[in-house]
């Protein structure tokens, strides 16, 4: 199985940068995911680390440390629509076959 | 980019009825489907591994005769709740994995299902 922890909830002003971590246990890694979720929707694709690093992609950029079980998403320029879930998913091919397990999520709140 | 049609979007049912759920992609194969119920302020949870042509891989603690999936096609996977009662309602999604996926490809999902139970 796999132990994923992010924080619950976090908040912040419009304009400015939030990193949301996550750290991970897997039997076997192919990978990390995160997700974006607003209320009622499906997920939307955010980003994909395999490499270690730093993945820079428009606003947001993601890093991976998979000796330390390890990735933060990270917001720039906050914008009110960014308030949503945000979801850490790595993908533990230990399982045998393609598939992800979600954190429970990051809730976001960016204020004015 | 890829696209996975899930219908209906919402529905409203009486406990005891069964729903179904299509989950269909429409400009790609999928071998595989994922089913994922996801409760209110909490985490996707995943039900089952749908496969194209067998049957489907549940999660523990997911009754197979209550949620039945079928995926006949590589184009459409369903999830039937039967005999529902309330405490099936919740949100439920699937997404879809495209029969060339790479080891980086990412899943494509459905527009969610929310079934309430009365």
């Amino acid at each position: 199985g796999q132990n994923i922890d992010q924080p619950t909830e976090m908040t912040a002003t419009e304009g400015a940068i939030v990193q949301i971590n996550c750290t991970y246990q897997t039997s076997g890694f192919n990978g990390l995911f995160w997700y974006q979720q607003h209320a009622g929707e499906a997920p939307t694709f955010l980003s994909y680390n395999v490499l270690d690093g730093l993945e820079e992609k428009g606003r947001f950029s993601s890093f991976l440390s998979r000796s330390k079980g390890y990735s933060y998403l990270l917001l720039k320029e906050l914008q009110m629509k960014d308030s949503a879930s945000y979801l850490c998913a790595p993908w533990d091919s230990g399982a045998g076959s393609y598939q992800l397990t979600f954190g429970k999520g990051t809730k976001l709140s960016v204020i004015p | 980019g890829a696209v996975v049609s899930q219908h209906p979007s919402r529905v409203i049912c009486k406990s005891g009825t069964s729903v179904k759920i299509e989950c269909r992609s429409l400009d790609f194969q999928a071998t595989t489907m994922f089913w994922y119920r996801q409760f209110p302020k909490k985490s996707l949870m995943l039900m089952a591994t749908s496969n194209e042509g067998s049957k489907a891989t549940y999660e523990q603690g997911v009754e197979k005769d209550k949620f039945l999936i079928n995926h006949a096609s590589l184009t459409l996977s369903t999830l039937t709740v039967t005999s529902a009662h309330p405490e099936d309602s919740s949100f439920y999604i699937c997404s879809a994995r495209p029969l060339q996926a790479t080891t980086n490809e990412k899943l494509f999902f459905g527009s969610g299902t929310q079934l309430s139970v009365l």
